[in-house]
Order: structure tokens, then sequence, then C-alpha cells
């Protein structure tokens, strides 16, 4: 168990709708990361948060956004879904100043 | 341009065989970190070890030894005596001064009874 937990675990829902992905990072952890993993582009960085501030975006569609709140959680909110949309999204966090990130159990997003 | 490489696809071994995975990575940064995941079936991804820039000393940990070479830009991870345990999608990734984690493709390794 990493530590980071994020819910739901599984989400089913049909193209066109949006949906909003939850994770709490381990505890003193300050940094969230979003990730997608699909088959065709395997595992690609969206988003970094620290301490409620936007640090990095990768490739994050404009469809999607995320947001870090002041007790550390972070939601990533996916819109029009589309059927290319279905993925496995990790969440991950660090400590300050370590590199290595822990991930959560990942959210398998199904888009139907 | 950034970029992590594990040319291996797929591998598959006996138990009890050794077996290494490969990982080359590009940067421009003097000071970066790599690492190694484990995603087993289940689907977690695993933390395994992390290494900066500026440590090429070679680390083991039970069964598991990696090999960090700067000269070749490359961090290869050898397993020892696998088991079937050890069958998972192993990723190598590079972590750099622009706060992002690129991961390589992946190598499925299979490890047969």
């Amino acid at each position: 168990d990493s530590g980071v937990t994020q819910t739901p675990k599984h989400l089913i829902t049909a193209t066109g709708q949006r949906v909003t992905l939850r994770c709490s990072p381990r505890s003193g952890d300050l940094s969230v990361y979003w990730y997608q993993q699909s088959l065709d582009q395997g595992l690609q960085f969206l988003i970094q948060y620290y301490n409620g501030e936007e640090r990095a975006k990768g490739n994050i569609l404009e469809r999607f956004s995320a947001q870090q709140f002041p007790d550390l959680h972070s939601e990533l909110n996916l819109s029009s879904l589309e059927l290319g949309d279905s993925a496995l999204y990790f969440c991950a966090s660090s400590a300050p100043s370590r590199g290595e990130q822990f991930f959560g159990p990942g959210t398998r997003l199904t888009v139907l | 341009a950034q970029k992590v490489t594990q040319a291996q696809t797929e591998i598959s071994v006996v138990e009890k065989e050794d077996v290494t995975l490969d990982c080359v990575y590009e940067t421009r940064d003097t000071t970066y970190y790599l690492f190694w995941y484990k995603q087993p079936p289940s689907g977690e991804l695993v933390f395994l070890i992390r290494r900066n820039s500026f440590d090429e000393q070679n680390e083991i940990s039970g069964r598991y030894s990696w090999n960090f070479q700067k000269s070749t830009s490359s961090f290869n991870f050898t397993i020892t005596a696998s088991q079937v345990v050890d069958s998972a999608v192993y990723f190598c990734a590079l972590y750099m001064s622009s706060y992002k984690l690129i991961f390589g493709s992946g190598t499925r390794l299979l490890v047969r009874p």
C-alpha cells in the first residue's frame, strides 16, 4: 500500500459526460501528479500540483482540468468525454526534495 | 529531447533464470533522477528504486540489482533467480528539472514455472 488513495476504482460513463476523479496524497507529501495509462499511448504525464499551485503540465487535453485543495487532495475533471479517454488514470504523490513518486491504485475509466 | 527507451517489449524466462531489463535514456539536464517501477497484473505501480545522476554506484536489493552507466546513458535492471511472482510490466522512468516524469514503454516479463 503506497499510502495514496484514489476514488472511485472504476467509472463507466457515456460519451459527452463529465466525471471527477479524486486523489489523496500520502501524509506529508505536497506534490500531486496525474497520469493517464492507455494501451496506445502508454503512461503519460498530465499535470502536477505543488501545495495548491500548478507546477508542470504535460499532455493534458483542454477538456481536462485539475486542482489541488488546501487539504492537499486533488481532483481531475474530465469533460466532454470521448471513447478515446477510456484509460487508467493514476495519481501519485512525492515528498519535498525527494524525486520518487508513489502511485495510487488508479481509476479505470470506461467511456461507452 | 528527453526520452526513455525500453527496447525489450516482452521477455519470457523460466523460473530461476537471471534476466536483465534494459533502459536507455536521453536528457540534456545534468541533474536528473532515474526510477524503476513494477506494474503487476493487479495494475498498481510499485516504486522499486531511485538513482540520481550524481550517484553511479550500483545497487543490490535482494534478488534485484541495478547498473547505472552515465557514459552509455543506461540504467539496467537485473533480477537474479527469477520467480513467478516477478511476472509484471517493468517501467523505467526519468525525472528532470521540468518536474515531469517520463516513462519508457515498459517491458513485460513473464516468468514461467
